[in-house]
């Protein structure tokens, strides 16, 4: 069955370092997002997606960046992990329609 | 920009009553507008959509109502159970495929 997964599933790193978040879906869609979310804020749009070479800003995206090199994978790198960033972190993919896919999140803290 | 306003933030219920849950939005171009559901530790999940060419849809015992004019749209859940128990979303979209997300609803139903 296709599936969307999220590596790790937990995570503490330090201040400073460079961390990678892993988003793999297999649905075949173009378009993939990243989500933080923070109690009180709800779901946040970090960068998406819409194919290949293609990536885009989205509202909370300073200090994190997204590359796509294949239509399956969109890595989501913390350039420099503050403790503003320790968050839940939800990667999602869809269609040709708005259906979100989400995965089953990655809980970040740094310390 | 997008910009999605949800009330309640917590919403406290009697088992077997109705819970009714508001968006606001600000985008007069938002054209689909879904409802997700996420119990704790999990990912959301999609439970509800329209479009804006339709008023009301209904799916057993949730609907949504949406008001074009007045920008607001409603998720209606009626003979509530506990495992209704969770955070609601609400959330817009364009013509992009992005999603804007309200801060969510804490849903709790008591036996």
């Amino acid at each position: 069955d296709a599936e969307i997964t999220q590596s790790p599933r937990h995570k503490i790193t330090e201040t400073g370092r460079q961390v990678t978040l892993a988003c793999h879906q297999t649905w075949n869609h173009n378009n993939m997002f990243w989500y933080r979310q923070d109690l009180g804020h709800g779901l946040r749009l970090i960068h998406y997606s819409y194919g290949v070479h293609d990536t885009n800003k989205g509202e909370v995206s300073d200090g994190y960046s997204v590359s796509r090199s294949n239509t399956e994978d969109l890595p989501l790198t913390l350039e420099s992990a503050a403790s503003s960033q320790t968050s839940v972190y939800f990667c999602a993919s869809s269609g040709d329609s708005y259906g979100y896919t989400f995965g089953s999140g990655t809980r970040l803290t740094v310390v | 920009g997008e910009n999605v306003e949800q009330h309640p933030s917590t919403l406290s219920v009697q088992e077997g009553d109705s819970a009714v849950i508001k968006c606001t939005y600000s985008d007069s171009a938002s054209n689909y507008f879904p409802w997700y559901k996420q119990e704790l530790g999990k990912r959301p999940q999609l439970i509800i959509d329209i479009r804006s060419n339709v008023g009301e849809k209904k799916d057993q015992r949730i609907a949504v109502t949406l008001n074009k004019t007045a920008k607001h749209f409603s998720l209606h859940i009626t003979e509530t159970q506990p495992e209704d128990s969770a955070v609601y979303f609400c959330a817009e979209g364009g013509s992009n495929y992005k999603l804007t997300f309200g801060k969510g609803t804490l849903l709790t139903v008591n036996p």
